[in-house]
């Protein structure tokens, strides 16, 4: 058990590029979480997937995120033409079928100049 | 979900007890208490959680007032790398991913 991964750990892009995160969970873990952080706040909740299916997502996932995972395993989330308001670190977490509890990655910071 | 209220921020000597206090006043009967905390540029880290009763794990305990609107987080002997923001969060347990976390309490352990 290596613990949930994601990468990049830092993102510097320039407004209107896009950019896509990966997150690999927990081996076996079927529940994957996707939360965004800004400076001083705590986590909010993104969206959430149970194997390969995209089961809830936030009103705060504008039509320019797109998340994924297609093989039930890791996840991508993608921001089209980012802004400015989406400089944040954005957080992975996952959970497995018998446990009540998450386990979140360290995140990945984005800064959109 | 029920919402939660934190102090915004606490002091503690190391060694010492560390008390943190949540309101949850419009908690249901089906949604747990749920502590996380968070080391600066580190993700969250869960610590414990309850229902009703009173709970204690390696990393601190859990005391749930009888009317369960409100908790406080114990971690007994503080030290400095307990120094970081502690989040409570109520929710039902399936549901326990899928929390939006408050501004939390901000610990700090002072030598």
């Amino acid at each position: 058990d290596t613990g949930v991964s994601q990468n990049p750990r830092h993102k510097i892009t320039k407004r209107g590029q896009n950019v896509t995160f990966r997150c690999d969970p927990i081996s076996e873990h079927n529940r994957l979480y996707w939360y965004r952080q800004t400076l001083g706040q705590g986590p909010e909740f993104l969206t959430y997937f149970q194997n390969e299916a995209q089961l809830e997502k936030s009103r705060l996932l504008s039509d320019r995120f797109s998340a994924e995972r297609p093989k039930g395993s890791f996840s991508t989330l993608e921001i089209q033409r980012t802004e400015q308001g989406d400089s944040a670190m954005y957080l992975c977490a996952s959970r497995g079928d018998s446990r009540e509890t998450q386990y979140f990655g360290p995140g990945t910071r984005l800064l959109v100049l | 979900d029920a919402k939660t209220t934190q102090p915004p921020s606490m002091d503690c000597a190391e060694g010492r007890a560390a008390n943190l206090p949540c309101n949850h006043s419009t908690i249901s009967g089906n949604e747990y208490v749920y502590w996380y905390r968070q080391i600066h540029s580190q993700g969250p880290q869960y610590i414990i959680h309850g229902l009703k009763n009173n709970e204690t794990n390696e990393m601190a305990s859990l005391i749930i007032t009888e009317d369960r609107k409100s908790s406080t987080l114990i971690l007994p002997h503080a030290t400095l790398r307990d120094t970081a923001v502690y989040y409570c969060i109520v929710r039902v347990a399936v549901d326990a991913g899928k929390s939006t976390f408050g501004d939390g309490t901000t610990l700090t352990v002072k030598p």
